[in-house]
Order: structure tokens, then sequence, then C-alpha cells
């Protein structure tokens, strides 16, 4: 398997915190992905990832910003949790044109109340 | 019209049964995924294909790219095959465009 993880894998957390969410790889992967799977919504994808310091914006990427200091560390945060970011998280790595298997980590369902 | 078309959204078998799901997509790709995610779960690449058909033991996965059509069949179907599988097809920089999932329950 190959070896992304994330962390934490459940929170609970306050309208209005912040909240950071890890994701982690030991595959050396250059294109990181962070998507947000809800239902009725499927995958969506909020921000990715193409290098070190390069971060692009996704289809839902409002309320959340990302850093990548390091290639195996992904981080992405939510500046002022808010009700309607209650989802599951996923992180990914693959090649962007898909020509290689993509790799998940294992979610990290967050509540906001 | 999304991208990205399954069907059917939910199945249940019996144990034992030959199972077909289905992806359609409008996209122009060399490549498709099949994903699978059981309840609670992670989410598991099961196959990326780019043309005809590739097998892993019960699961087998074909395409036809001319027709923008994938499917993924189940042979001797199991409870332990019960989960949401995804079909996905890259979108360049932006990675995935994601099916909405077929729910598939197995019955014993």
């Amino acid at each position: 398997d190959a070896g992304i993880t994330q962390s934490p894998r459940h929170k609970v957390t306050e309208t209005g915190t912040p909240v950071t969410l890890r994701c982690h790889q030991t595959e050396n992967h250059r294109y990181m992905y962070w998507y947000r799977q809800d239902p009725g919504h499927g995958l969506r994808l909020i921000h990715y990832s193409y290098g070190v310091k390069d971060t692009d914006k996704g289809e839902v990427s409002d309320g959340y910003s990302v850093s990548r200091s390091k290639t195996e560390d992904f981080l992405l945060t939510l500046e002022s949790a808010t009700s309607s970011q209650t989802s599951v998280y996923f992180c990914a790595i693959s090649d962007p044109l898909g020509h290689t298997e993509a790799f998940f980590g294992q979610g990290t369902r967050l509540t906001v109340v | 019209k999304n991208e990205v078309e399954q069907s059917p959204q939910n199945l249940t078998a019996q144990e034992g049964e030959f199972i077909t799901i289905n992806c359609s997509y409008s996209v122009g790709i060399s490549a498709l995924h099949w994903l699978q995610q059981h309840p609670g779960g992670g989410i598991v690449s099961l196959f990326m294909l780019s043309s005809g058909k590739k097998k892993h033991g019960r699961l087998i996965a074909t395409i036809n790219i001319q027709e923008k059509h994938s499917s993924l069949h189940i042979t001797a179907s199991h409870p332990r095959d019960s989960a949401v599988y995804i079909c996905a097809a890259p979108r360049g920089g932006q990675n995935f465009v994601f099916g909405p999932g077929t729910r598939l329950s197995v019955l014993p």
C-alpha cells in the first residue's frame, strides 16, 4: 500500500475556530490533492499542489487554505470553521493526467458544531 | 448533464450474482479509474484502464474509449463486495472528475 496518512481521523470543532488537517506521504509524489466528500455531491476538489510551495484552487476552495512546505506534507486549513464545512476530507496523490494509479488517505471526518 | 455518470445509483444483489456497474463520461480522456469505498472507510483504487479489459480476481473492468463508456463487473459476488464504487475521469491539472458512485449491497 502507498504510504499516505491523514491526521486527525476524526475531529469535532466549534464554529469560528481554526482547524488544520494534515496529509503525509512517503512516496515522494509531486502532486497532492485535498477533496471533500458529501452526500449528493460525491468527491470535490478543494485545493491541490504540484510541488513544494506550489498550490492552486479547486472547485470548492472558498473558506480553505493550504500549504506545502515539504514534499511529504500537505496541510489543509479552515481559517474559521463553519457548519457547511462538516464533511469527510480525503487527501490523495496521483499523476495529474490520471495515467497512474491514484492513492487516497483514509479520510478525516470533521464535524463543525 | 454531469461529465461522469454512473448507473445504477443503488444496487442490491444476492450472494453469488453477477454484477455490472456502468460509467459513461462526456470529457475526452485517455484513461479511466475505478475506485472502491467501503462504508465508513477509505478509498481504494481498483483499476486504471485506457483500453480493452483488465481483471483482478473476481473483478473485471472494460472500457470503450471511442464510445466513452466503461463497465465494472463482479463475478460470484460476496457480501464483502458491499461498497460504493466510483468511476473517475482524469481532467488534466485538476486531477479527476468523479462519478456520483454506485452503492452496492450484496446480501448473504
